[in-house]
């Protein structure tokens, strides 16, 4: 099993363009978590899926969009990025609500210029 | 408001010196606590849940203790390889999402 994998590892973005950010789970899970982290900051939710078909904000939703693609997969959309949005982003995966442990990919490195 | 603080920010240890992590959580029916290892350039690893006080679990040189107010993670003898960030979590009883403390990096010297 890969777990949860993420593509791209790296990328740079000048202000204004877009892009989306890949996330692919194969354990089966139903819940999918993206998060942003920055320094002295920790992980903050972006969104989240708690099952296929639906996607809720959490803490820092404003400048993303999401995609439940289907069970395994949940993308990040930057419709518009700004220098703000430089981070490292996290996709995470659970069973589900309930069984809450969070399964981490290893990241997308993200530089907006 | 739910809040967690770790302290240190920072600790750096000699091989084989013991020491604590601490976190502190102000969560309005805790639900679960959680803590995880991060490697630098790479996500969180999951370590231990905990969900009541008086529980302990443990992992090779990792031991987590969870009270009412704090969790601690013990390193018992640690090694070089132990060095990373360790990040505390909880979600509380109205099912929330895991919110993070800001971690503590840790550094083992030989």
């Amino acid at each position: 099993n890969a777990g949860v994998t993420q593509t791209p590892k790296f990328q740079v973005l000048k202000t204004g363009q877009s892009m989306t950010l890949q996330c692919a789970q194969d354990m089966n899970h139903n819940s999918m978590y993206w998060y942003r982290q920055d320094p002295g900051m920790g992980l903050r939710l972006i969104y989240y899926s708690a099952s296929e078909g639906t996607t809720d904000k959490g803490e820092v939703p404003n400048g993303y969009n999401v995609s439940r693609l289907n069970k395994r997969e949940f993308s990040l959309r930057l419709e518009s990025a700004a220098p703000s949005q430089t981070s490292v982003y996290f996709c995470a995966s659970s069973l589900d609500r309930q069984q809450e442990t969070q399964y981490f990919g290893p990241g997308t490195r993200l530089l907006v210029l | 408001e739910d809040q967690v603080t770790q302290s240190p920010e920072a600790l750096r240890l000699q091989e084989g010196e013991s020491s604590s992590l601490n976190c502190s959580y102000t969560v309005s029916g805790l639900r679960g606590l959680f803590w995880y290892r991060q490697d630098p350039g790479k996500g969180p690893e999951f370590l231990f849940t905990l969900y009541s006080a008086g529980e302990e679990k443990e992992k090779e040189r990792l031991k987590a203790t969870l009270t009412k107010k704090e969790s601690f993670l013990h390193i018992t003898a640690p090694k070089p390889e132990d060095s990373a960030t360790y990040l505390c979590a909880f979600t509380n009883s109205g099912y929330s999402t895991l919110t993070f403390g800001k971690g503590t990096m840790l550094l083992v010297s030989p």
